[in-house]
């Protein structure tokens, strides 16, 4: 049971690129979100999604995309890279169906990104 | 605008103490609270959850409060240990998810 897994751990981009940063889980939850950290700062909210071929926007989605076109993945899309988006970037999931709610998100390694 | 804040300078307490931890809230009314603990370059873990109608929480040596009239959370870490040291996070669910801006908690031995 690998819980959250994100690729990659790091990348360097150049101003302008794009990428996509993978996420992927096997618990078979229904809620995945996105956040971004920055030192200093708490986890912003940039999407998230409540089942397959279900997102919506959180705190700070400006600049991203996601999809989600299965329960599993949950892959987060930057367009045309700004040194602005050098962060640390967070994956978790959470099941909301259990009767027994905790509450509790489960959170990937982490992908560091940084935009030069 | 919905806000968090928690303890804003690094708290530094000797082994064996208890460290107290807070987490204040403004503009919202979180159906839950959660506490999460993250390591340098990890990933945060959950801890410890209340509902809005529960007034402590206890798990082995945390405890965490939760006063809904003065919007705060105390998280308290009994017989702290240098292994305790890390970042602690609040987070509120309602019909929006919050995190604070956490608070580095080092144990002196």
């Amino acid at each position: 049971n690998a819980g959250v897994t994100q690729t990659p751990k790091f990348r360097i981009l150049k101003i302008g690129q794009s990428m996509t940063l993978q996420c992927t889980q096997d618990m078979n939850h229904n809620y995945m979100y996105w956040y971004r950290q920055d030192p200093g700062m708490g986890l912003k909210l940039i999407y998230y999604s409540v089942g397959a071929g279900i997102t919506d926007k959180g705190e700070v989605p400006n600049g991203y995309n996601v999809s989600r076109s299965t329960t599993e993945d949950f892959p987060l899309r930057l367009e045309l890279a700004a040194p602005s988006q050098t962060s640390v970037y967070f994956c978790a999931s959470w099941d909301r169906g259990r009767t027994s709610y905790t509450g509790e998100l489960f959170f990937g390694e982490g992908s560091r990104l940084t935009v030069l | 605008s919905q806000k968090i804040e928690q303890n804003s300078e690094a708290l530094n307490i000797q082994e064996g103490k208890t460290a107290t931890l807070t987490c204040n809230y403004t503009n919202y009314s979180p159906a839950y609270l959660q506490w999460y603990r993250q390591d340098p370059g990890r990933g945060p873990v959950f801890l410890l959850l209340i509902r809005e109608n529960e007034k402590e929480k206890r798990k082995e040596r945390l405890k965490v409060t939760f006063d809904t009239t003065f919007k705060q959370s105390l998280f308290h870490i009994t017989a702290s240990q240098p292994a305790d040291s890390a970042t602690y996070l609040c987070h509120m669910t309602g019909n929006q998810f919050y995190f604070g801006t956490g608070t580095s908690l080092t144990v002196i031995p």
